[in-house]
């Protein structure tokens, strides 16, 4: 079946680092992919998502490309903030039912 | 836009009592809801998906009798804990799903049962 593999974490970085946080998946056809946010004490936030193929989404400095050939939606941010400390998921949307399949979760952690 | 409540934030209930919670999309009208359970420290588990006007379509292992759920109106489904059991405190998340097949999430609702 479908399925999101996600890198573990925790994460730690200093303030103003570069981030990459690995996501890859396993679908037939070709599914949604996106990113959400999980702040503490809060609910989950759509960060950023990707239709098709070479598809780059964006949103908040961060962004995801779309990489059919690599089966994988990595999240990028140029520079993290102490702000961006959070849990992120990467999920693979399945076309027909819209069900999301969700990876692990990661979480961040920017020091200042 | 998109925006999900649920209500209550939080509830704390004793063994055998039932509980009911509530999930609305506040700016728009969705036909299908989602409801997910998450446990400290890990994903999202999906429970079971909420149509408008039809019954609800569960997950496999999710007892269907236990989590009752009710999606009434376009913008209000809700889920019932019935006869909660310690086994049962989680935090509880619904999703609505958009006209561009995007989930919006609910902030959640943390149920302890005593």
């Amino acid at each position: 079946g479908d399925s999101v593999t996600q890198m573990e974490g925790p994460v730690t970085l200093s303030e103003e680092a570069f981030l990459t946080i690995n996501c890859t998946y396993t679908a037939t056809g070709y599914p949604s992919l996106f990113w959400y946010v999980q702040y503490p004490g809060e609910g989950l936030q759509l960060l950023l998502k990707a239709t098709k193929a070479d598809d780059k989404g964006s949103n908040k400095g961060f962004e995801a490309t779309y990489r059919k050939e690599t089966t994988s939606f990595h999240l990028e941010k140029g520079s993290v903030q102490v702000s961006d400390s959070a849990v992120y998921f990467c999920a693979l949307g399945d076309g027909a039912t819209n069900k999301l399949i969700f990876g692990t979760g990661t979480l961040l952690a920017v020091q200042p | 836009g998109a925006v999900v409540s649920q209500h209550p934030s939080w509830v704390i209930c004793k063994s055998g009592t039932s509980v009911k919670i509530e999930c609305r999309s506040l700016d728009f009208q969705a036909t299908t809801m989602f409801w997910y359970r998450q446990f400290p420290k890990q994903s999202l588990m999906l429970m079971a998906t909420s149509n408008e006007g039809s019954k609800a379509t569960y997950e496999q292992g999710v007892e269907k009798d236990k989590f009752l759920i009710n999606h009434a109106s376009l913008t209000l489904s809700t889920l019932t804990v019935t006869s909660a059991h310690p086994e049962d405190s989680s935090f509880y998340i619904c999703s609505a799903l958009t006209e561009t097949d995007t989930q919006y999430f609910g902030p959640g609702t943390r149920l302890t049962v005593l």
